[in-house]
């Protein structure tokens, strides 16, 4: 398997454009998370999925910010509008689903928004 | 509450010293513990796990860590240091639960 697959790696745009992140999580795992990584605040769980069902979005910082799952191996992250705080490095990750299972890490999305 | 906390942000090692990078955890129940590894530009990749079989427990590149329930404490450490070690290294924890809570990363630079 070629691993949690994220695009694009990198995105540069402009304040107020809509910015689309995607994730194609590892065959065959029904729970698939988006982190977010900045140096002041770490990494921070934006939204899980499980079995393509939003189960905690508590972590999205506000509604700007959009995620779907349409099947098991797709899943996407929406920014619209798009702000410079946006900037960081998204991470998305994929588990078997079992508490004791690690969590498998995508490369990232480094956004910047300027 | 739970948490998981890294303790040292910075950690600057000699090539050939051993390396310890600390981390305790807060819980009323065992947790499951992770180490993972971030190389610059990367994602993060899996050093090692507890998962209630051996509290020794031994993963890739030389890295070792040892949970100790006493003192709620899963520290990792690597005999000897190599220039590769220099990364940024997470604790991450899941509480049994789905989802891994993360500590702040120590970030490790190995001197020639």
């Amino acid at each position: 398997d070629a691993g949690v697959i994220q695009s694009p790696r990198h995105e540069v745009t402009e304040m107020g454009q809509e910015v689309t992140l995607r994730c194609k999580p590892i065959s065959g795992h029904n729970s698939l998370f988006w982190y977010r990584q900045t140096m002041m605040r770490g990494l921070e769980l934006l939204i899980y999925f499980n079995n393509n069902v939003p189960i905690d979005d508590s972590g999205m910082p506000e509604d700007r910010f959009s995620a779907k799952m349409p099947n098991a191996s797709f899943s996407t992250l929406k920014i619209q509008p798009s702000e410079p705080r946006d900037s960081a490095v998204y991470f998305c990750a994929s588990t078997p689903g079992q508490s004791n299972t690690e969590a498998f890490f995508g490369q990232g999305t480094r956004l910047t928004v300027v | 509450a739970q948490s998981v906390t890294q303790l040292g942000s910075h950690v600057s090692v000699s090539e050939g010293a051993l390396v310890l990078l600390r981390c305790n955890y807060s819980s009323s129940v065992p947790p499951y513990l992770f180490w993972y590894v971030q190389y610059p530009n990367q994602g993060l990749q899996l050093l090692l796990k507890y998962t209630s079989a051996a509290t020794l427990v031994k993963g890739i590149n030389g890295f070792e860590a040892e949970f100790k329930k006493s003192e709620t404490s899963f520290h990792l450490t690597k005999p000897s240091a190599h220039m590769s070690d220099a990364a940024e290294y997470f604790c991450a924890v899941n509480f049994n639960d789905y989802k891994l809570s993360f500590g702040a990363g120590t970030t490790v630079t190995v001197r020639a």
